[in-house]
């Protein structure tokens, strides 16, 4: 999974301040999909994009959380006016184009802390 | 939801065996059984994939039932640095398919 880049790795913000999440897929990849993992908690889906589409965002709270997968550069994960609550690993993943058989990558995670 | 059920918690002893089950008796006949595994919260690990057939590679074995209805994941001589949640995921195997995580595994591996 070392193909998959996520930056920042560490990222400290302050109750309301916005988060911005990157994440470079592999090579090659055109979906990319997204998962919060709470403390002591499981990997929850949050979203699910391709290039310019928003395929699946069963997973994504109603507010402040918006995704996007342009065109060109990395899939970025936004949260607005962060709350404490938010504090969190955000994992992103990618896999090839749809009609290939195979597993998806996830990077290293962003490690979001809110103070 | 996922769709499987694991045990929460298993140990191991270093060099030995560990055999990690996994039940998903709602399987369809078009969804592949996945093996991930998360090392102290890294980013997940992909570890092998099977639809009926038995798979092996370099990190594992699948055994698959032939109702395909459970399957059991071998790591055939564990070490400390496999020490992990392991998670058995039920997908489609498109893109279109997002990975769906349980509660997984648990595996201690014992010295």
């Amino acid at each position: 999974n070392a193909g998959v880049m996520q930056n920042p790795r560490h990222l400290v913000r302050r109750r309301g301040q916005e988060a911005r999440l990157r994440c470079s897929p592999m090579k090659g990849h055109s979906h990319v999909y997204w998962y919060r993992q709470l403390p002591e908690e499981g990997l929850k889906f949050m979203v699910y994009l391709q290039k310019e589409n928003i395929i699946d965002e069963s997973g994504m709270p109603k507010e402040r959380f918006s995704a996007e997968f342009p065109k060109e550069g990395p899939s970025i994960l936004r949260i607005q006016q962060v709350v404490r609550g938010d504090s969190a690993a955000y994992f992103c993943a990618s896999s090839p184009p749809v009609r290939m058989n195979t597993e998806a990558f996830f990077g290293q995670g962003t490690r979001l802390t809110v103070v | 939801d996922a769709k499987t059920t694991q045990p929460t918690s298993m140990d191991c002893a270093e060099g030995r065996a560990a055999n990690l089950p996994c039940n998903h008796s709602t399987i369809s006949g078009n969804e592949y059984v996945y093996w991930y595994r998360q090392i102290h919260s890294q980013g997940p690990q992909y570890i092998i994939h099977g639809l009926k057939n038995n798979e092996t590679n370099e990190m594992a074995s699948l055994i698959i039932t032939e109702d395909r209805k459970s399957s059991t994941l071998i790591l055939p001589h564990a070490t400390l640095r496999d020490t992990a949640v392991y998670y058995c995921i039920v997908r489609g195997k498109t893109s279109y398919d997002k990975v769906i995580f349980g509660p997984g595994t648990s595996l201690s591996v014992i010295p």
